[in-house]
């Protein structure tokens, strides 16, 4: 049983270009949950996506990202027109459930270079 | 809206024991987890406390007080590979995320 998986795992992308960052769950996982990590810093919640819904985007900047998770293939975390600023590792970890004792299994990361 | 805090850094020596803390506010409360992360790795599940109380695994153990907001990891017999950045989460009331304190870095010296 796969873990949760990350491509690439390191992303260089110029000024301005576009990112895109895939995360496919534990196999029977419907709930998807991407963070951002700064260096030295901690995991802040972006976004939590269901199959097909977004459920709570409370974290994701309002302009540049969009997040998707379609019912078939991976979840997709989208930067448009990236900034230096954007520079940092995204992990995406996926549960079984929303709640409860459920943990979250997290990914590798995908190292977001921003040149 | 939430806040958790816990100590940037901490030193022990290999073998001992080290209690690393974690104090949160947050609106409502639905469980605290411990995680591990390795420079440049993945969190990995350590432990889930959502009553008060001890909860042991191994080495590894975490207390929860809700009356207090606190928590704390608790790690036996320290070895070199326990070296890493020990995080601690609190999944709100009605959210489903996690949110994160900043992390504690552990080094464990020979």
């Amino acid at each position: 049983n796969a873990g949760v998986m990350q491509n690439p795992r390191h992303l260089v992308r110029r000024r301005g270009q576009e990112a895109r960052l895939r995360c496919s769950p534990m196999k029977g996982h419907s709930h998807v949950y991407w963070y951002r990590q700064l260096p030295e810093e901690g995991l802040k919640f972006m976004v939590y996506l269901q199959k097909e819904n977004i459920i709570d985007e409370s974290g994701m900047p309002k302009e540049r990202f969009s997040a998707e998770f379609p019912k078939e293939g991976p979840s997709i975390l989208r930067i448009q027109q990236v900034v230096r600023g954007d520079s940092a590792a995204y992990f995406c970890a996926s549960s079984l459930s929303g709640t409860g004792t459920t943990e979250a299994f997290f990914g590798q990361g995908t190292r977001l270079t921003v040149v | 809206g939430q806040n958790i805090d816990q100590p940037t850094e901490m030193t022990a020596t290999e073998g001992a024991i080290v209690q690393i803390n974690c104090t949160y506010q947050t609106s409502g409360f639905n469980g605290l987890f411990w995680y591990q992360q390795h420079a440049g790795e993945a969190p990995t599940f350590l432990s889930y406390n959502v009553l008060d109380g001890l909860e042991e695994k191994g080495r590894f153990s975490s207390f929860l007080s809700r009356s207090k907001g606190y928590s704390y990891l608790l790690l036996k017999e320290l070895q070199m590979k326990d070296s890493a950045s020990y995080l601690c989460a609190v999944r709100g009331g009605s959210a489903r995320q996690l949110t994160f304190g900043s992390g504690t870095q552990l080094t464990v010296l020979p």
